[in-house]
């Protein structure tokens, strides 16, 4: 299964847009990009996912490389509520599709 | 508007005792995985089921079984509990086939073995 890489941790100021990077440079044409954040104490929950084109919802945007190569979650205007940490995977259609996270990026959102 | 339920949020036991850890979700999902989570570490697979009766072992599958009787309920079992199992034990879902088909998580059960 391909993998993904994602800085350990990024810090943010309140209200301002934060952009959150991903790699995954051998990412197969069937794969989406899924995002998916975890609050403290609590299990990880969905983002947003996206294929090919950009993508956006009342969460997040996701921007997707041309090459698909890499992607950025996108937060528009961060607040305290958003510090999570947060977790780029690939998901590969197929009735067995293993899912691996990694360790994901850790943001800090302050005052 | 709980769709994936772990049973215990926390447990202890002790070193040697067999533990479960129940997971149950009511979406009709075909797929289950259990995962631990360590600090440092982030989420690692233990095993997923892509159907009834049906696994597979994930990263760390070491030292645990799973059981999948009923298509709503993915058991984790740690047949002879270490201190090394002690973890916070993740349980999520999904529909299987499409690569966009998102995954749902439970809160998570805080195993502590003495």
């Amino acid at each position: 299964d391909a993998k993904t890489t994602q800085p350990n941790s990024m810090e943010s100021n309140e209200e301002e847009p934060v952009h959150l990077p991903c790699n995954h440079s051998t990412i197969s044409g069937t794969d989406y990009i899924h995002w998916y954040r975890q609050l403290p104490s609590q299990g990880p929950e969905y983002v947003i996912h996206g294929l090919t084109s950009n993508v956006n919802n009342r969460m997040a945007s996701l921007a997707i490389a041309e090459d698909r190569k890499s992607s950025t979650l996108i937060l528009h205007r961060a607040t305290l509520r958003d510090a999570a940490v947060y977790y780029c995977i690939l998901r590969r259609a197929g009735t067995a599709s293993k899912l691996t996270f990694g360790t994901g990026t850790r943001l800090q959102v302050t005052l | 508007d709980v769709k994936v339920t772990q049973s215990s949020r926390y447990l202890v036991k002790r070193t040697g005792e067999k533990v479960f850890l129940e997971c149950v979700q009511d979406m009709d999902h075909e797929n289950m995985f259990w995962y631990r989570q360590d600090p440092g570490l982030g989420l690692r697979l233990i095993y997923f089921s892509y159907d009834v009766k049906m696994k597979e072992k994930g990263d760390i599958p070491e030292g645990y079984s799973v059981s999948r009787e009923k298509k709503e309920r993915f058991s984790l079992i740690l047949e002879s509990a270490s201190t090394n199992q002690t973890s916070m034990y993740l349980c999520a879902s999904s529909f299987r086939g499409s690569g966009a088909n998102v995954l749902t998580f439970g809160a998570g059960s805080r195993l502590t073995v003495l």
